[in-house]
């Protein structure tokens, strides 16, 4: 039972280049999320997903786009990338009956 | 809007001795509230939750909290810390119905030999 599981755990980027940010949990979950950790900032939400088929804006969603794939995968694209978008990504699950979310273990992203 | 505010970025405690994170929310509303605990290079796992009911919440590894509407907050506590606490802990709340947690800034725990 893995959970939730975020590829890749570690990588740099170049400023301008592009990445996709994969999540997958299989917990059978309706909804899944997308979070930054910044020091002193705790986590913000960039986008959720209530249910498959449905993706809506959070806190920061500028610079980023999300594509709920199937009701196990939630993945989370930047296009053009930016030193100020050098964080720890962290995606999380619901299920519709439960109320706490379950997190991945983080995607530590680098952008120089 | 909801926010989550939690005053103490930092806490350091001698081992043994008992702990209080302070934690405090915007809005009156129905809402849940949760603990979670995140220790270095990991996610967060959750400590406690609170959905309704009694106010005093028990969680894992002999933590626990309280609900007061009053004062709109949800303090976490624990009686005597071991080293192992050492974390970041974070509160986070979700106004019942809706599918968004917004969680506050973090309380890093120290706990001296």
């Amino acid at each position: 039972n893995a959970g939730v599981t975020q590829t890749p755990k570690f990588q740099v980027l170049k400023t301008g280049q592009s990445m996709t940010l994969q999540c997958a949990q299989d917990m059978n979950h309706n909804s899944m999320y997308w979070y930054r950790q910044d020091p002193g900032m705790g986590l913000r939400l960039i986008y959720y997903s209530a249910s498959e088929g449905t993706t809506d804006k959070g806190e920061v969603p500028n610079g980023y786009n999300v594509s709920r794939l199937n009701k196990r995968e939630f993945s989370l694209r930047l296009e053009s990338a930016a030193p100020s978008q050098t964080s720890v990504y962290f995606c999380a699950s619901r299920d519709r009956k439960k109320t706490e979310a379950f997190f991945g273990q983080g995607t530590r992203l680098t952008v120089v | 809007a909801q926010s989550v505010t939690q005053l103490d970025s930092q806490v350091p405690v001698f081992e043994e001795a008992p702990v209080e994170l302070r934690c405090n929310y915007s809005s009156s509303v129905s809402v849940y509230l949760f603990w979670y605990v995140q220790y270095p290079n990991q996610g967060l796992q959750l400590l406690l939750k609170y959905l309704s009911g009694s106010t005093l919440v028990k969680g894992i590894n002999g933590f626990e909290a309280e609900f007061n509407k009053s004062q709109t907050s949800f303090h976490l506590r624990k009686p005597s810390v071991h080293i192992s606490d050492t974390a970041e802990y974070f509160c986070a709340v979700s106004d019942e119905g809706t599918y968004k947690y917004i969680f506050g800034t973090g309380t890093r725990l120290k706990v001296l030999a």
